[in-house]
Parts: structure tokens; C-alpha cells; sequence
């Protein structure tokens, strides 16, 4: 199979731009997960989403927002982007929900400018 | 409020040396416990992980992990590293039978000297 894509791979964007970034996750797997990976903060937990609906949300402020879609694939929008939002996000996926085994694509890092 | 910690931020080591990477987690129900490594450029990949049963758990690359929940640790092991094993390396946690949401603890950079 197939593992986890993210595109784009990499983004250059200003302050004040809202950016969008998308995940397919395995085929088959129904639950997608966000991460942000920054050197200060290491791994943190953006939000889960299965079925199309939001299982779970991390401690991100309001700017940060995502979907899923009917074919599993999702999308995580950050909208007027700060210098501190620079990092690499990760997409993991998994099966089901309620404590699975998660895969991780190679993430999309993001650089603010 | 739940959190792992990683004891060795940073480890280095000669090939052929053990490894052993601290990791204990504080959490108030049943866990799932992982180790991800991040090797150089590329992305995270699952190494173990523990669900139930026996509390010693082996995964790929001949690294090994055991459970020990009075102590509420998970701790890494490998007896003989090879320079192809510099990486990251991340213990997490989840909530059993609740939640995706893994927490992750800070990582262990660690480098193997040919």
C-alpha cells in the first residue's frame, strides 16, 4: 500500500496569509491526525478527524482549522499566518479511532516569512 | 495533565555500544505506548509499540521495548547499535480506547560513531 502524501512538500508564505495543506492517508484508513513539529515545542497535537467529523482538538488557537473529506483525504488550514506558525506539519493516519497505531507522511513544512 | 518525558536529550555512542533511551509517561488511564525514530531527512516511522500483554515488545531493527507500569515507564532498548541507527527517537502515548491523540515526548538525538 500506499503510505501517507502530503502536499505541497514545501511552502514560503508572509505574514498575514492563510495557507492550506493536504493529507491522503493510507488507503483504507478512516482516521487522519495533524501535527505541528517545531524545534521549541517538538510534537504537538493539532486535531483528529474520522468520518468527517473532529474528534479531537489540540491547544492551537482558532486560526487553525481542518476537514476531512468523504474519501478520508484531509485538508488543515492556517489562516493569517504568524512568523511562530513556521514549522513542519505532519499528517498521520490510522484505521479507526480510540487509540490506533498512526502512520505519518513525510510532512509539509511551512516557512513564515 | 498528561506528558512523557525523555530523560536523554542528546546521546552519543560508539557502533557495537547498548543503547538503552528512558521514557516515562504520566497519564490517569489504560495507555497505548509507542517509539517513532525520525532518521535523517526522512519521516517518522514506528518502531514498536505497546497495546497489552507481555510487557516486553519487539520491533524492527532489532530494537526491543519493555513496560513496566509500576514505574509507569517505557524504555528503549537495542544491545549493539550500528552507525545506521543515528536518529531521533520519540516514546508517545495515547488513551486507550478513547483518542488518536498521541502525546509525544521531547526526543533523543542519538549518534553513533563509526
Amino acid at each position: 500500500k500506499a503510505g501517507v502524501t502530503q502536499t505541497p512538500r514545501y511552502l514560503i508564505k508572509t505574514r498575514g496569509q492563510q495557507v492550506t495543506l493536504s493529507c491522503s492517508p493510507i488507503s483504507g484508513h478512516r482516521s487522519v491526525s495533524w501535527y505541528q513539529q517545531t524545534p521549541g515545542q517538538g510534537l504537538q497535537f493539532l486535531f483528529e478527524y474520522f468520518s468527517e467529523t473532529q474528534r479531537n482538538k489540540g491547544n492551537f488557537p482558532g486560526r487553525f482549522s481542518g476537514r476531512q473529506f468523504s474519501n478520508s483525504r484531509s485538508e488543515m488550514n492556517v489562516s493569517t499566518l504568524e512568523l511562530g506558525d513556521s514549522a513542519l506539519y505532519l499528517c498521520a493516519s490510522s484505521e479507526s479511532t480510540g487509540g490506533e497505531t498512526q502512520y505519518f507522511g513525510p510532512g509539509t513544512r511551512l516557512l513564515v516569512l | 495533565a498528561q506528558s512523557v518525558s525523555q530523560h536523554n536529550h542528546h546521546v552519543i555512542l560508539s557502533e557495537a555500544a547498548s543503547l538503552e533511551l528512558g521514557c516515562n509517561y504520566s497519564y490517569g488511564g489504560t495507555v497505548n505506548l509507542f517509539w517513532y525514530v525520525q532518521y535523517p531527512g526522512q519521516h517518522l516511522q514506528l518502531l514498536l509499540k505497546y497495546f497489552s500483554g507481555d510487557p516486553l515488545v519487539k520491533g524492527i531493527k532489532g530494537f526491543e521495548a519493555e513496560f513496566i507500569k509500576s514505574k509507569f515507564s517505557f524504555n528503549l532498548r537495542k544491545p549493539s547499535v550500528q552507525w545506521s541507527d543515528t536518529a531521533e527517537y520519540f516514546c508517545a502515548v495515547n488513551a486507550r480506547g478513547a483518542t488518536n491523540k498521541l502525546i509525544f515526548g521531547t526526543g533523543t538525538l542519538l549518534a553513533v560513531q563509526p
